[in-house]
């Protein structure tokens, strides 16, 4: 596609309750990530594929987080038994190829805000 | 590990004035360094980033940043800036082994009448 999309963009959902938010990268693009943003707050980093491996988990505040990326494109992220504390924005981004010595841009998503109430 | 300070989390500015926005890192390697900026209701976008080479780095819109390793900073500079700089903008850092971007709280532009 023309540039990363994110749904839905906006989720209200009741303490307790699982809600999982998706990413479509850019088509070709090998490596996704996933961020959160806090109100007032940076983007802080969760958790990236390159392709449907997941190297690096280690963003991911609590074992009720957990991502996929089956297929090497399209990835969810899952927040089970959701807390008033999840309520951030949660950001996509993909890049072409992984980083280290030529790292590649990172393209963002519109994001999703969730609202845990 | 690395991190990202951006000690101004609000900077308010006369359209047409310069301004710089500044940004100190932390880390106990080479990193690559970026400006992302983001515009009211809108996603984050790469204003610029340095990777290796001239220390001044040029971006869209007019920005640049200067790469000053003693002082371990990348502050983001604007001769003249103009309203629709109103944006937020956040400073962040790549360890050169690693995929993962440290993002700073990010620093408020409000362009004044």
């Amino acid at each position: 596609g023309a540039g990363v999309s994110q749904s839905p963009r906006y989720k209200v959902t009741k303490r307790g309750q699982d809600v999982t938010l998706r990413c479509d990268p850019i088509s070709s693009h090998a490596t996704l990530y996933w961020y959160q943003q806090a109100l007032g707050q940076g983007p802080e980093f969760l958790t990236y594929f390159n392709y449907e491996a997941q190297p690096d988990k280690s963003g991911l505040p609590s074992d009720r987080f957990s991502a996929e990326r089956p297929e090497g494109s399209i990835s969810t992220l899952t927040i089970q038994r959701t807390e008033q504390r999840d309520s951030a924005m949660y950001r996509c981004a993909s890049s072409r190829i992984a980083g280290g010595a030529n790292i590649e841009t990172q393209y963002f998503g519109p994001g999703t805000r969730l609202l845990v109430l | 590990a690395q991190s990202v300070t951006q000690l101004d989390s609000q900077v308010p500015v006369f359209e047409e004035a310069p301004v710089e926005l500044r940004c100190n890192y932390s880390s106990s390697v080479s990193v690559y360094l970026f400006w992302y900026v983001q515009y009211p209701n809108q996603g984050l976008q790469l204003l610029l980033k340095y990777l290796s080479g001239s220390t001044l780095v040029k971006g869209i819109n007019g920005f640049e940043a200067e790469f000053n390793k003693s002082q371990t900073s990348f502050h983001l500079r604007k001769p003249s800036v103009h309203i629709s700089d109103t944006a937020e903008y956040f400073c962040a850092v790549s360890d050169r082994r690693d995929d993962k971007i440290i993002f700073g709280k990010g620093t408020r532009l409000h362009i004044l009448p």
